[in-house]
């Protein structure tokens, strides 16, 4: 199976911040990584499909990009409502496969 | 507007069974394979596998092979996820989610405790 190792696992942010999140597939998944925020008792939203772009409603000071491997989710200028999980996601091959999930925490 | 509806909570003794229904409305049902994912508390997601909607074939992760079961009522749009042999660490929130993962039902939580 694909691995997705996503890192950080927690990290504690300002608003105002710029925070990138970052998932290494272990083999080519090409552009095939959707990101996703959680809140708690919440179902998961899609906020970047196929590893750039930016899903219905989503604020555009959410970005995704890829180099290589590596995929990257990029909040700019992080509001409260921005506090939540991200997860990636691999769907090129199955089984799917996702991160290990990234908590962000106000300082 | 598209719509996924899943049943409610659900507390069950190891060893017993349950089924969980995902309705869909708002499209065509059949359009899209349907997703299960699965979040343990306090832990990450886990995809289960999918169902395909026009044809009825399962396709499972490995972790989901035995005691899992996806099936389909074409007519009613729904979805169903059975487990089958509770066991503790079945313990989970469940999603279902159509495919592209845009839209997602609101989870069932199912807790398994004796």
């Amino acid at each position: 199976d694909i691995q997705m190792t996503q890192s950080p696992s927690s990290m504690s942010v300002s608003l105002g911040d710029t925070v990138t999140i970052t998932c290494r597939a272990s083999q080519d998944v090409g552009i095939y990584v959707n990101w996703f925020q959680q809140k708690p008792g919440k179902s998961p939203r899609r906020m970047i499909y196929r590893a750039t772009n930016l899903a219905d409603g989503v604020p555009s000071r959410f970005s995704g990009s890829r180099s290589g491997s590596d995929y990257s989710l990029t909040i700019s200028s992080l509001e409260s409502e921005d506090v939540a999980d991200y997860h990636c996601l691999q769907y090129d091959e199955y089984p799917y496969t996702f991160g290990a999930g990234t908590k962000l925490e106000l300082k | 507007q598209i719509q996924l509806v899943q049943s409610g909570p659900e507390l069950k003794k190891p060893g017993e069974s349950l089924k969980i229904s995902c309705k869909a409305s708002g499209y065509t049902f059949t359009d899209y394979a349907m997703q299960w994912v699965k979040q343990a508390p306090g832990k990450g997601l886990q995809y289960m596998g999918w169902i395909n909607t026009q044809t009825g074939k399962p396709t499972y992760a490995d972790d989901f092979k035995e005691r899992f079961v996806f099936s389909l009522e074409t007519s009613a749009s729904t979805a169903y996820l059975q487990i089958n042999n509770l066991k503790n660490e079945d313990t989970a929130t469940y999603f279902c989610a159509r495919k592209g993962f845009a839209y997602w039902g609101q989870g069932t939580l199912v807790t398994v405790s004796s």
